[in-house]
């Protein structure tokens, strides 16, 4: 059972444009969501994250949304720049427990 | 800024040979992981360690794996008998508290052949 979906696979963007990524999870119980964000050849590092009590979060020129009742959250990047090119993942985790993680969404910013 | 180091960063091995990946997480992180990335697929969980015991695994971390933390610095994870499939990016990654930031290191690519 795959816990946490993500979607689009891929995404180009203008630069300047919004990149949206979409997440979507099965377990109710998992109480963190945070996006991690990968350039090729090194590990994930933490974009932003987010727990149930609040709907949105934002850091700058990134915003997570969440929707609980749908059991789903996005990552919006405002103002998109080619130095945000890189593979995107989702994630979700029960406290203390392991993090599943979406399959990844490559992110393209065309200048 | 601290990091999470891995050793070493590509190695290339024979099916059936044993392999050990290291990993020095950040120095006041009690909670250790590994993560496994196949090539162009998603991060998946293999097993956790706290307080010199396995706290969780996944079912892909079967008896071919082992992990240990042979000191107060070093963070382990071995590989008895490789196969094919084995080949992946190996991340460590450890936590201060059970429901602190994860960070990652840069992983170690293993290559079975």
């Amino acid at each position: 059972q795959q816990q946490v979906k993500q979607s689009p696979q891929s995404l180009i963007v203008q630069k300047g444009g919004i990149s949206i990524i979409n997440c979507a999870y099965e377990n109710t119980a998992f109480d963190y969501f945070p996006w991690y964000q990968q350039f090729p050849g090194k590990g994930p590092a933490l974009l932003i994250a987010i727990r149930p009590d609040v709907s949105e979060k934002k850091e700058g020129r990134f915003t997570i949304s969440f929707n609980k009742s749908a059991k789903q959250f996005s990552l919006h990047i405002m103002d998109s720049q080619p130095g945000d090119s890189a593979t995107y993942f989702c994630a979700a985790s029960l406290s203390g427990n392991q993090f599943y993680f979406g399959t990844g969404t490559s992110l393209t910013v065309i200048p | 800024e601290p990091e999470v180091t891995q050793t070493p960063s590509h190695q290339v091995t024979q099916m059936g040979q044993e392999v050990i990946l290291r990993c020095v997480p950040i120095s006041n992180h009690l909670y250790f992981y590994w993560y496994r990335q196949i090539l162009g697929q998603k991060v998946e969980f293999l097993v956790s360690f706290y307080n010199n015991e396995i706290s969780e695994k996944s079912e892909i971390f079967d008896d071919q794996f082992s992990v240990e933390r042979p000191d107060g610095s070093n963070f382990t994870l071995k590989i008895r008998s490789t196969k094919l499939e084995d080949s992946a990016m190996y991340f460590c990654a450890s936590r201060v508290t059970n429901t602190g930031e994860l960070f990652f290191g840069e992983g170690s690519r293993l290559t079975v052949l």
